[in-house]
């Protein structure tokens, strides 16, 4: 059964930094792309970043774009998004998501985790 | 950029009813085109990918068809859990970008 598990959300000072994981199990997770996508309370879905499944290539929303880092470490079996200089618009639910096979098309999410951005 | 639009941004049903949403992008998607759906609290569920194609475990009462840059969810006769936002999601090129959404909820 495949399982994403985040982790790391929480309340945080605009311009701070935060790093979210993303525990994967229950398939080859060395063989797909993931993404990260958020979701701001009570508003609709926005794809932040992708990673292919080596890791070699990495893909941005313009509105995180220069603040936010996608990686993986296969070995671990994890994702992990890495966001600095972060502003209170990027406060909402972030999803882990896992790709079809060959295609970019999410087929498996985690139940997500809260990042606030507030003073 | 491709701009996804959703219609109508609410469908008001009853259990039993056809449920008919549209997704119209602003270029040519082929057919990289799929919808989620989702209940509050609860993360997204894929019902269809590549414009027409059912993912697993999804009822057959969830269709999918259309290409190019106009899409429909056809839900032929609405049960109780279908009652939530549905949502649609292209591929075609970066950056992927979502529709605002269709709530479906009860007449």
């Amino acid at each position: 059964e495949v399982q994403l598990l985040e982790s790391g959300g929480t309340l945080v000072q605009p311009g701070g930094s935060l790093r979210l994981s993303c525990a994967a199990s229950g398939f080859t997770f060395s063989t797909y792309g993931m993404s990260w996508v958020r979701q701001a309370p009570g508003k609709g879905l926005e794809w932040a970043s992708t990673v292919s499944d080596s890791g070699g290539n990495t893909y941005y929303a313009d509105s995180v774009k220069g603040r936010f880092t996608i990686s993986r470490d296969n070995s671990k079996n994890t994702l992990y998004l890495q966001m600095n200089t972060l502003r209170a618009e990027d406060t909402a639910v972030y999803y882990c998501a896992k790709h079809m096979a060959g295609a970019t098309t999410f087929d498996y999410w985690g139940q997500g985790t809260l990042v606030t951005v507030s003073s | 950029e491709i701009v996804l639009t959703q219609s109508p941004a609410t469908l008001s049903l009853s259990p039993g009813e056809r449920a008919t949403l549209s997704c119209r992008a602003s270029q040519n998607l082929r057919n990289y085109l799929a919808w989620y759906q989702q209940k509050p609290g609860q993360a997204p569920r894929l019902l269809i990918y590549d414009a027409s194609k059912r993912a697993t475990g999804i009822p057959a009462r969830f269709s999918g068809s259309g290409s190019g840059t106009d899409f429909t969810l056809t839900i032929s006769s609405l049960e109780s859990e279908d009652f939530a936002v549905y949502y649609c999601l292209h591929r075609y090129n970066w950056p992927l970008t979502f529709g605002p959404g269709t709530k479906v909820d009860i007449k």
